[in-house]
Parts: structure tokens; sequence; C-alpha cells
């Protein structure tokens, strides 16, 4: 059971687009910790996409944003494309776990 | 290259040690807290421990607490992860990665992975 919880899965197709939540709780995502988001593709490490709740890292396609409120965050994917189909995972801090980076269990984004 | 390369991973048996290692190049490795962050077979991301630049702070996920020891030299830019009393639940790929900001790190450079295998 991950501190912070993720859809499963979501799917869309190409040119659509989707969104991934991630809730928290007050000692985390409430707290005030940022969020930050990753994606990896199957047999590879993961790779930061979006940093600081809404900053993407150069060469990170405009197609994905992400935002935070109150006990959650999100990660939206316009434009939706094949090469987007990955696992993502959204991770942050919490404090009742001595201040220790937690991750959201992974969403799986499926481009139909 | 800015790169981190893991290795060390192997299969172990219950109860046994293992140590891995992980090599920076690229930039400068005392610059930068460091973390260990696992991946079991067909799961999520856990992240295991981490260690501030200089070595004088550590933290460890209650999971692991007490068999692994996470160190780093800063005179070879090496990351070593110390495995004792290894259980099945072990298993999984460890990722070296670099953290990035204050506060709510983030990890902005990961390892390739090594596998850790524990099965009698």
């Amino acid at each position: 059971q991950s501190v912070l919880t993720q859809p499963p899965s979501v799917s869309g197709a190409p040119g659509q687009r989707v969104t991934i939540s991630c809730t928290g709780s007050s000692s985390n995502i409430g707290a005030g910790y940022d969020v930050h988001w990753y994606q990896q593709v199957p047999g590879t490490a993961p790779k930061l996409l979006i940093y600081r709740n809404t900053n993407r890292p150069s060469g990170v396609p405009d197609r994905f944003s992400g935002s935070k409120s109150g006990t959650s965050a999100s990660l939206a994917i316009s434009g939706l494309q094949a090469e987007d189909e990955a696992h993502y995972y959204c991770q942050s801090y919490d404090s009742s776990l001595s201040d220790s980076m937690v991750f959201g269990g992974g969403t799986k984004v499926t481009v139909l | 290259q800015v790169q981190l390369v893991d290795s060390g991973g192997g299969l172990v048996k219950p109860g046994e040690s293992l140590r891995l290692s992980c090599a920076a190049s690229g930039f400068t490795f005392n610059d930068y807290y460091m973390s260990w962050i696992r991946q079991a077979p067909g799961k999520g991301l856990e992240w295991v421990s981490h260690i501030t630049t200089s070595s004088r702070y550590t933290n460890y996920a209650d999971s692991v607490k007490g068999r692994f020891s996470i160190s780093r030299d800063n005179a070879k830019n090496s990351l070593y992860l110390q495995m004792n009393s290894l259980r099945a639940e072990d298993t999984a790929v460890y990722y070296c990665a670099r953290m990035h900001g204050s506060g709510s790190f983030w990890i902005g450079l990961w390892g390739q992975g090594t596998l850790v295998t524990v099965s009698s």
C-alpha cells in the first residue's frame, strides 16, 4: 500500500488529453511538500518529467504539465502520442515517516 | 558524460550479504545528496536510503533499517549499499540516484540499475 495513491491505469487515443492523479494526506502533499513526476518505460530506469509540482526539465515536451492543490497533485499529458505509453510515478516526502521520500504506486498509460 | 553506473547485484541466499556500488562520473559527486531506490519485479518504486554530501546524515526506510548501510567515498566518486541479512522481499532492481533541490528533493539522475535476487 503506497503512501501516495495513483490510479493503476489510464488510457486515451492519440491526440487526446489524459490526467493522472496523485492523492496524499496532511503529512505529505498537504503538509506543503513538493510533488515530482517520473516516466518509466519497461526495462529502463525512470526519467524525471516534472519537478517542484509544475516545472519541466529541459528536453521534456510541453505536452506534459503538473499541478498541485491541497493534498493532491496531477500530471496531464495533452496531445497523447504512442511514445507516451509508459508507467508514471509521483513522488514527495512524508513527515510521519521521518521525512522520508515516498512514491505513488504508479499508473500505466496506454495509448489506444 | 554525466552518468551513474550501478554494479554488484546477483543471486544470494536468504540471510546472506551483498554490497552494491555506484560509480559517478561527469559531475561533481560531492555536491549532491545520493539515494538508493529499488523496484521489485513488476512493482513500483521504493526509496531505500539516502546520504548527505559529507556522509554526516543517513536515513533508511523502515523495511531495511538495521540491515542495510549506505556510504560514500567522495575521493572515488562512489556510492555504496551494504545489504546484510537479506530476505526474499529484498529481491529488486536497485537504482543509484542523484538527489536535487532541498527539502522536497527530486531525482535528477538515475543509474541503470542492478538486479538483486534473494532465493534459496
